[in-house]
């Protein structure tokens, strides 16, 4: 097991473009997460899923965004019609429900809207 | 709601030097964990220490040691002798008793000088 991985890692787009990443978490977690990141801030929390259900969006989370996990697995975030504003690090984690000892992190998707 | 504070934005020391990054939270869980990351320049978030908030018994790892105070809703983090590798960004995040959502200071830069 390599942990969780994050597709692309850098990812430069024009406003108004759609991108979508990808997050592959570690295989037998079952809950996995969205955090953005912006520029000399903490992680914030976007989504979480368990299984294929998503359960919760946070505001943060306009309709512009869109999340999904087919089957349980992977899980990939959409961004709609981006904005220079969107610009940040895209975070991915995972973990066992109900497991307290926090989540595993990926390496990030870093999206630069120009 | 929860929220975490770091009021260091930025440190800087020598090398071999002691240094103590400082975290406050808020909170309204009887049951909740907190929690130290490192985010080195690569960006990954890379686990340090979960304490649980029946467990205020200070704890040292090598060269690191925390200290957890409910009395002043405390948790800071202590770097002995310090070293060039530890330059990163750290930051303190909480866990409530609902343990999905992680809840983030904005991180403290440390930068370690030769």
């Amino acid at each position: 097991d390599t942990g969780v991985s994050q597709n692309p890692r850098h990812k430069i787009t024009k406003r108004g473009q759609n991108v979508t990443f990808r997050c592959d978490p570690i295989s037998e977690h079952n809950r996995l997460y969205w955090y953005r990141q912006t520029l000399g801030q903490g992680p914030e929390f976007l989504t979480y899923f368990q299984n294929e259900a998503q359960l919760e969006k946070s505001r943060l989370l306009s309709d512009r965004f869109s999340a999904e996990r087919p089957k349980g697995s992977f899980s990939t975030l959409e961004i709609q019609r981006t904005e220079q504003g969107d610009s940040a690090m895209y975070l991915c984690a995972s973990s066992l429900a109900g497991n307290s000892y926090g989540y595993t992190f990926g390496s990030g998707t870093r999206l630069t809207v120009v | 709601a929860q929220k975490v504070t770091q009021a260091q934005t930025e440190i800087s020391v020598v090398e071999k030097e002691d240094v103590t990054l400082d975290c406050v939270y808020e909170t309204r869980d009887t049951t909740y964990y907190l929690f130290w990351y490192k985010q080195p320049p690569s960006g990954e978030l890379v686990f340090l220490i979960r304490r649980n908030s029946f467990d205020e018994q200070n704890e040292i790892s090598g060269r690191y040691s925390w200290n957890f105070q409910k009395s002043t809703s405390s948790f800071n983090f202590t770097i002995t002798a310090s070293q060039v590798v530890d330059s990163a960004v750290y930051f303190c995040a909480h866990l409530g008793g609902s343990n999905y959502k992680l809840t983030f200071g904005k991180g403290t830069l440390l930068t370690v000088n030769p």
